[in-house]
């Protein structure tokens, strides 16, 4: 799998929109890209994930760039929920889903 | 949607002792399961594959004679501590593949005293 960098923290204000990106400058043409977040002592929770195209679904939005080495994930209405841990990671299709987790962006969702 | 269990939530046990973790798969099949381990304020670090009917396929540095795991059916993996130690004390998590994306285990918290 592609290394993935993201930042380390990010803070939002409740109701707003937050955008956390991810960098995968290496990533190849048949790996995805995964968003997972982890919500203090519980397992990780799949979010959305995307190959080229701009994907969209209840929680979150999507947007990989055109050449594909990074992507951003909107929450469009952040909530205090919302406080987690998000890891972006890139995996192929091919593999048998072994994921390796990078150290992930901490968002803290503030009233 | 799919759903993975994973059991205990947490557990305390005396140094020297076993402690047996279960994950299941409990709306898909899965022959393939992942287990991995996080201290606090760091990332999770994957332990072992653990395959259905074979044995489990073990990271470098994971010593496979303390971390026993066995996957007897489609549905359930085992992680067993053995001989614990209050180094070993950490938060576990079993993943397992269903439908493009991977679904954990709620976790189990594991005290060694």
């Amino acid at each position: 799998d592609a290394k993935t960098t993201q930042p380390p923290s990010m803070d939002c204000a409740e109701g707003r929109a937050a955008n956390l990106p991810c960098n995968h400058s290496t990533i190849s043409g048949n790996e995805y890209v995964y968003w997972y977040r982890q919500i203090h002592s519980q397992g990780p929770q799949y979010i959305i994930h995307g190959l080229k195209n701009n994907e969209t679904n209840e929680m979150a939005s999507l947007i990989i760039t055109e050449d594909r080495k990074s992507s951003t994930l909107i929450l469009p209405h952040a909530t205090l929920r919302d406080t987690a841990v998000y890891y972006c990671i890139a995996h192929g299709s091919s593999n048998t889903g072994k994921l390796i987790f990078g150290q992930g962006t901490t968002l803290q969702v503030k009233p | 949607g799919a759903v993975v269990s994973q059991h205990p939530s947490w557990v305390i046990c005396k140094s020297g002792t076993s402690v047996k973790i279960e994950c299941r798969s409990l709306d898909f099949q899965a022959t393939t399961m992942f287990w991995y381990r996080q201290f606090p304020k760091q990332s999770l670090m994957l332990m072992a594959t653990s395959n259905e009917g074979s044995k489990a396929t073990y990271e470098q540095g994971v010593e496979k004679d303390k971390f026993l795991i066995n996957h007897a059916s489609l549905t359930l993996s085992t992680l067993t501590v053995t001989s614990a130690h209050p180094e070993d004390s950490s938060f576990y998590i079993c993943s397992a593949i269903g439908r493009q994306r991977a679904f954990f285990g709620q976790g189990t918290r594991l005290t060694v005293v």
